[in-house]
């Protein structure tokens, strides 16, 4: 089926710095890319999301870029603190038999240190 | 605002054996979702529903059955579980497809002794 392929698998950055996830889809008819991040022991959370009428989206230290000539979206967490440090998955839509859902990215673990 | 309750939260079972997780939400939303999550692997969609009684095979539907007895729950049976399985199920409701944003409940976590 299709993939969403997400990198790195691990980020370790310094508090105060900035954080780069990045994603690309197979699907040129994909249309939606959300968000979402998973602090420990919690369920995922939508953060941000982007449609493909759009190139750019920003919100509360967070930024969305999606290319999609090159199917390539990526998060871009600005000034980061402690409290970013968690799971984040990218995930795109995806046609199914019988309808539509998302294929998620396998994740990326953010750490951020003092 | 709604809440997802995913029961049990913690399920231990034998290989070979059929297991059942349920999902309850309160939103009022059409659409209800199940993944697994492995380590290292991310969300993989098992099934998903639309609505009352319908259901779609998402790409990790072999093994498994599902079962969307009412718009508010939505049940997901392990046919056969398999030895030194270990992952999280996670179900999921949005307002309508995927378009919504997904609210996601706390998860199972499963282990097959």
């Amino acid at each position: 089926g299709e993939q969403v392929e997400q990198l790195p698998s691990i980020l370790r950055v310094q508090e105060g710095s900035s954080a780069s996830i990045n994603c690309t889809y197979e699907n040129s008819a994909s249309n939606y890319f959300p968000w979402y991040k998973q602090e420990p022991g919690e369920n995922p959370k939508l953060i941000i999301d982007i449609r493909s009428n759009m190139e750019r989206k920003q919100t509360q230290g967070l930024i969305v870029l999606l290319d999609k000539k090159a199917k390539r979206f990526s998060l871009h967490i600005t000034d980061t603190q402690p409290g970013d440090s968690a799971m984040y998955f990218c995930a795109a839509s995806a046609t199914y038999q019988g309808g539509r859902a998302l294929i998620f990215g396998t994740g990326t673990t953010v750490s951020v240190s003092p | 605002g709604g809440i997802i309750t995913q029961t049990p939260k913690f399920l231990i079972g034998q290989e070979g054996q059929k297991l059942t997780l349920k999902c309850q939400q309160n939103f009022n939303h059409d659409t209800m979702y199940w993944y697994r999550q492995d380590s290292g692997k991310g969300l993989r969609l098992i099934y998903y529903s639309i609505t009352e009684n319908d259901l779609q095979k998402g790409d990790l539907s072999e093994g498994y059955d599902a079962s969307r007895e009412k718009k508010s729950s939505f049940s997901l049976t392990v046919t056969s579980a398999q030895k030194n399985e270990m992952a999280v199920f996670l179900c999921a409701s949005s307002m309508g497809d995927w378009v919504y944003e997904q609210y996601f409940g706390p998860g199972t976590r499963l282990t097959v002794l």
